[in-house]
This record gives C-alpha cells, sequence and structure tokens, in this order.
C-alpha cells in the first residue's frame, strides 16, 4: 500500500532564499510522481509531473527531482517570493488498472516573508 | 486547451438531505475522472474514480455514490447527508497515467 509523507509540515522562511520540501513514498514501484500547490480555499494546481525515467524536471523557479531506490523526491525552490506562499503537496500512484489513483502528502505548509 | 469546471462552488445542508455535486471537462475526449474530499484538517482522500461512461471504481465504503453518465461528465451523490461529509470536494481528470489536473473545489457544509 502507497503511503507518502511530506516533511516538514510547516515551513517560513524570508524572501529571496532558495528551499527545498521533501516528499517520501513507501511504494518504489511508481511510473511518475506529481507536484501540486494548494492555495487556500482552492483547487490544486500542477507543478510539475516527474516521470520514472527522469531524475529531474524544471519548469521556472521550480527543480523537482526523483530518486525511486531511495522513495524519495524533493521540490527546489529558488529565489523564493512572496507569492510562493501557499501549501505544496506530492502524490505518488497507488498500483490500479488504468487510472493514475494519487496518494497524497499532507502537505507542506510554506510562507515566504517580505 | 482542457478546462475542468465544478457546482457548485459552495453548498450548506442539512443532514439527511440529498447531495448532487457536478464535474465537467472540456476540451479532451474519454478521459479518466476522479472525486477527492479534503476535510478539515486531514489530506486529500481519493473516493472515486472512473476510466468510461458507465465505469465507476470506489475507493472507500462510505455515504456517497458516483455517477458518469456522459464522458466528460462526472456527478457525486447522496442520498442522506451526515455531518461527517462535510469537506472540501475536488473533481480531476487524466490520461490515463499521466499527468492529473483538479477543478476550483465545492466547499461542502453539512448541519
Amino acid at each position: 500500500k502507497q503511503e507518502v509523507t511530506q516533511i516538514p509540515a510547516a515551513l517560513s522562511v524570508p524572501e529571496g532564499e532558495n528551499l527545498v520540501l521533501n516528499c517520501s513514498f513507501t511504494d518504489s514501484a511508481i511510473y511518475n510522481l506529481q507536484w501540486f500547490r494548494q492555495d487556500p480555499g482552492k483547487g490544486l494546481t500542477s507543478l510539475l509531473l516527474i516521470q520514472s525515467s527522469q531524475r529531474e524536471q524544471t519548469s521556472g523557479r521550480l527543480n523537482a527531482s526523483l530518486d525511486k531506490s531511495s522513495g524519495r523526491s524533493t521540490l527546489y525552490i529558488a529565489a523564493s517570493q512572496p507569492g510562493d506562499s501557499a501549501t505544496y503537496l506530492c502524490a505518488a500512484p497507488a498500483a490500479s488498472q488504468g487510472a493514475q489513483k494519487l496518494v497524497f502528502g499532507q502537505g507542506t505548509r510554506l510562507t515566504i516573508n517580505p | 486547451s482542457q478546462t475542468i469546471h465544478q457546482w457548485p462552488a459552495t453548498l450548506v445542508q442539512p443532514v439527511g438531505s440529498p447531495l448532487s455535486l457536478e464535474c465537467t471537462v472540456e476540451g479532451t475526449s474519454n478521459p479518466n475522472l476522479y472525486w477527492y474530499r479534503q476535510a478539515a484538517g486531514r489530506g486529500l482522500q481519493l473516493l472515486f474514480y472512473s476510466v468510461g461512461i458507465g465505469q465507476i471504481s470506489s475507493e472507500v465504503p462510505q455515504n456517497l455514490s458516483a455517477s458518469r453518465p456522459q464522458d466528460r461528465q462526472f456527478i457525486l451523490s447522496s442520498k442522506k447527508l451526515l455531518l461527517s461529509d462535510s469537506g472540501f470536494y475536488l473533481c480531476a481528470w487524466s490520461r490515463q497515467y499521466n499527468e492529473q489536473f483538479f477543478g476550483p473545489g465545492t466547499r461542502l457544509t453539512v448541519l
């Protein structure tokens, strides 16, 4: 059974810092892993999808890495801005037939202080 | 481009009343569709998913049911709401094992 854990639960840093969010998963037989952002009271916005054949995926100031052997993924945010404040969720797929059944971590609530 | 809609955005219902939440996707065909619930202080939980019209898989035994009457329409229902059904309901779609995209959500409060 897939389980996903995110550490830390909350993080507060000053503007401009680089930071790393961590995600671990128990079932390493995954074909991809997805990172999301959620603003208060809103739906989830997909940030990055890393395929199992990739080790990294980049979008702007965001870089996600995937290490299947150790069951870990990290989301690196460069030069953080107040607008980056949100909850960040990672999700790994559970075994399924024909559908992307995602198991989510509890999220990291990020606050960037001006 | 693809768009996913959910309505209503917010809903306040008494205990024991029925429920119908609707989700529609535009700009794609034969998507996989998903219903999730996010309860206060808890993570996202997958409730149902569908790989085609009339094909529904339930992940958690509960007071809710789902239906897919059309290719891009997914409905979440209940005959009698419980207090524990309160939460934020999110619909999502994907192409098979690929990236999953979420709708804006419905905030349900059961009183």
